[in-house]
């Protein structure tokens, strides 16, 4: 069965600080996706990473994939309010043709004014 | 619509009674994905259907979930006899292919 850990659960942080979520797991995935969601929405798709080693940055987020396609972070710099919500992390089976996602458990930050 | 729909948004039920809910895709999309999420926690991944067909069914934590999808449109997840357990939000989503999955913003289920 293939999990995916993500790190850690939980973030309270303060406005202007800058964090990093992590995502791992010990099997190898074709594509790695990380999502943002909103009390009472769905996921909604923020990157997706497909080359080992790729990174992306989108705007104060940068998004990492790890060379063996293993891992990936989420790095945050200069979090402000509107930044909190549950990030969640989705990782496609390289085996899989079903498009099924294996997600972790998600990290719920708070960043405070 | 634009995006996927779901419905109801919220059902509170007794335990031992059947539910539906249901899921209307976005028009086109062939990939059809359920999910379940308990609280503060990631996805759960239930079913897969591509067209009306369902290749993968892993996902169903027993006998007494059941899901079908019609026209290539329209699918209807059924939990029978439900159990306290079952409480979870219970997300949809559709691709055009497998990726990218665009999510409806799901049914929020309580079992009393």
């Amino acid at each position: 069965t293939q999990l995916l850990e993500q790190s850690p659960q939980f973030l309270s942080i303060q406005e202007g600080e800058n964090l990093t979520v992590y995502c791992n797991s010990s099997s190898v995935f074709s594509s790695l996706q990380w999502y943002r969601q909103e009390p009472g929405e769905g996921p909604v798709l923020l990157v997706t990473v497909v080359t080992g080693g790729e990174v992306k940055k989108l705007k104060r987020l940068t998004f990492q994939f790890g060379d063996a396609r293993k891992d990936s972070s989420l790095h945050i710099t200069a979090a402000q309010p509107g930044d909190t919500g549950l990030y969640l992390c989705a990782g496609v089976s390289g085996s899989s043709n079903t498009g099924k996602l294996i997600f972790g458990q998600g990290t719920t930050l708070q960043v405070k004014p | 619509g634009a995006g996927v729909s779901q419905s109801p948004s919220n059902k509170v039920t007794e335990k031992g009674k059947d539910v539906e809910l249901r899921c209307d895709p976005i028009s086109g999309h062939t990939a059809l994905y359920w999910y379940r999420q308990r609280l503060g926690q990631g996805l759960e991944f239930l079913i897969y259907f591509q067209g009306n067909s369902a290749p993968d069914k892993s996902g169903l934590p027993s006998d007494r979930f059941s899901a079908e999808r019609t026209g290539e449109s329209v699918s209807t997840l059924t939990i029978q006899r439900t159990q306290q357990e079952d409480s979870a939000v219970y997300l949809c989503a559709s691709s055009q292919t497998v990726q990218p999955q665009h999510f409806g913003d799901g049914t929020r289920l309580s079992i009393l």
